[in-house]
């Protein structure tokens, strides 16, 4: 089965801890992002990447970082600088850019920071 | 700044009532999506438009450019179809990105 995994799907750390949250996808996508959701707001773009070894910050990047060694795998570190970091995470891919391809999204991990 | 925007926010239905969702946007777009968040958070594309309208199976969507809006129909509506449902759109200003509505908490009850 293809898809997105995302994992945990909860997590709680304490005050001032990095957290590193998993997302992992065997559709042979190019393109990955990683989202955030607060209640009555919507989606806000976090990072993207358009190719591994490469990518960009979004709306909201501040207090986050990123890597993409593999094609398969974009991990998501919050870091003690994210001032609220207690939210729902979702990560997305798709074949290229969102213009002409539809998104696949993970089944996100809600954080709470304690 | 609001870029989209939906109405209403929160719907309720019954059972076999037939359903629309707007979404109007402010910015010439390249591509709208509408997407279908579950209560547990996982969320699914239902359709992806640049004009015109799609259909799969009770679900329509339409979009007019000139009017920069597009609705999102549900026909014989279930409570299986209770989500909340995501208007997004591709901008030249957003880089290639999708830009979100808060989207429409939409619940039918049987």
């Amino acid at each position: 089965d293809g898809g997105i995994t995302q994992s945990p799907k909860y997590l709680f750390r304490k005050e001032g801890q990095n957290v590193t949250l998993s997302c992992e996808q065997n559709l042979n996508h190019d393109a990955m992002y990683w989202y955030r959701q607060d209640p009555g707001q919507g989606l806000r773009l976090i990072y993207y990447s358009q190719i591994v070894n490469d990518f960009q910050k979004g709306d909201i990047a501040e207090g986050y970082s990123v890597s993409r060694e593999k094609k398969e795998s974009f991990p998501l570190t919050v870091t003690s600088a994210q001032k609220n970091p207690t939210a729902f995470y979702l990560c997305a891919s798709s074949i290229g850019v969102p213009s002409y391809n539809e998104q696949f999204f993970g089944p996100g991990t809600r954080l709470t920071v304690l | 700044k609001n870029e989209v925007e939906q109405s209403p926010q929160n719907l309720t239905a019954q059972e076999g009532e037939f359903i629309t969702i707007n979404c109007s946007y402010s910015v010439g777009i390249s591509a709208l999506h509408w997407l279908q968040q579950h209560p547990g958070g996982g969320i699914v594309s239902l359709f992806m438009l640049s004009s015109g309208k799609k259909k799969h199976g009770r679900l329509i969507a339409t979009i007019n450019i000139q009017e920069k809006h597009s609705s999102l129909h549900i026909t014989a509506s279930h409570p299986r179809d209770s989500a909340v449902y995501i208007c997004a759109v591709v901008y030249g200003g957003s880089q290639g990105n999708l830009i979100f509505g808060k989207g429409t908490k939409l619940s039918v009850k049987p």
